[in-house]
């Protein structure tokens, strides 16, 4: 079965360093997000591209975050300068058209240590 | 806003034992609802999804969840819990045209011997 992979699997940084996440989805998959995951609580969306597109980026903190996906295929979220309150797991998933009908496909996530 | 609440922080059941994963949801209109389950340190995988057509919905691995628009609720069951099935599990609230999916706080499961 196809999977969205994600890299680094694990990340130490430390405060004000520069850092960068990739992701690839499942191939043909429209749409993509990016979601932080605080140690003990759910997911949250920061970012959801549609092809190349950002649809929703209300979340994202857009002084230090950065997110593309250039020709619609696979993804980068950056984060400069990292905070001690960005170490999370950060998820990506795909899904084939958006929208509550279409499930979507998570990668096993960058874990994020800032030091 | 639409959102879930996830009443339980954790829930610890015997093997063999039934599961009961209590969800509530908060939407001003028939809301597509989801359960995740996410084990150690991987991604999420769904278990299974309600989007208006039968209230009672069968996931994977033996799990199944009733819509209840009275109650509000959207609880997880299984008759008989299996050592593998402990992990985190995430009741979630699809918004909006988008997909844009919000979850709960989560609710980990552990299965004792």
């Amino acid at each position: 079965e196809a999977e969205v992979a994600q890299s680094p699997r694990y990340k130490i940084t430390e405060k004000s360093q520069a850092v960068a996440f990739w992701c690839d989805p499942i191939s043909g998959h429209a749409t993509l997000y990016w979601y932080r995951q605080i140690l003990g609580q759910g997911p949250e969306l920061l970012v959801q591209f549609q092809d190349e597109s950002v649809v929703d980026d209300s979340q994202l903190p857009k002084d230090r975050f950065s997110a593309e996906r250039l020709k619609g295929v696979d993804s980068t979220l950056k984060i400069q300068p990292a905070e001690l309150g960005d170490s999370a797991m950060y998820l990506c998933a795909s899904s084939l058209i958006g929208g509550s009908n279409s499930p979507l496909h998570f990668g096993n996530g960058t874990r994020l240590t800032v030091t | 806003a639409q959102s879930v609440t996830q009443l339980d922080s954790h829930v610890s059941v015997s093997e063999g034992t039934p599961v009961l994963l209590r969800c509530n949801y908060s939407s001003s209109y028939s809301p597509s609802l989801f359960w995740y389950v996410q084990h150690p340190n991987k991604g999420l995988q769904l278990l299974l999804k309600y989007t208006s057509a039968a209230t009672l919905v069968k996931g994977i691995n033996g799990f199944e969840a009733e819509f209840k628009k009275s109650e509000t609720s959207f609880h997880l069951t299984k008759p008989s819990a299996h050592m593998s099935d402990a992990a985190e599990y995430f009741c979630v609230v699809s918004v909006g045209q988008g997909g844009k999916l919000i979850f709960g706080q989560g609710t980990e499961l552990s299965v004792k011997p």
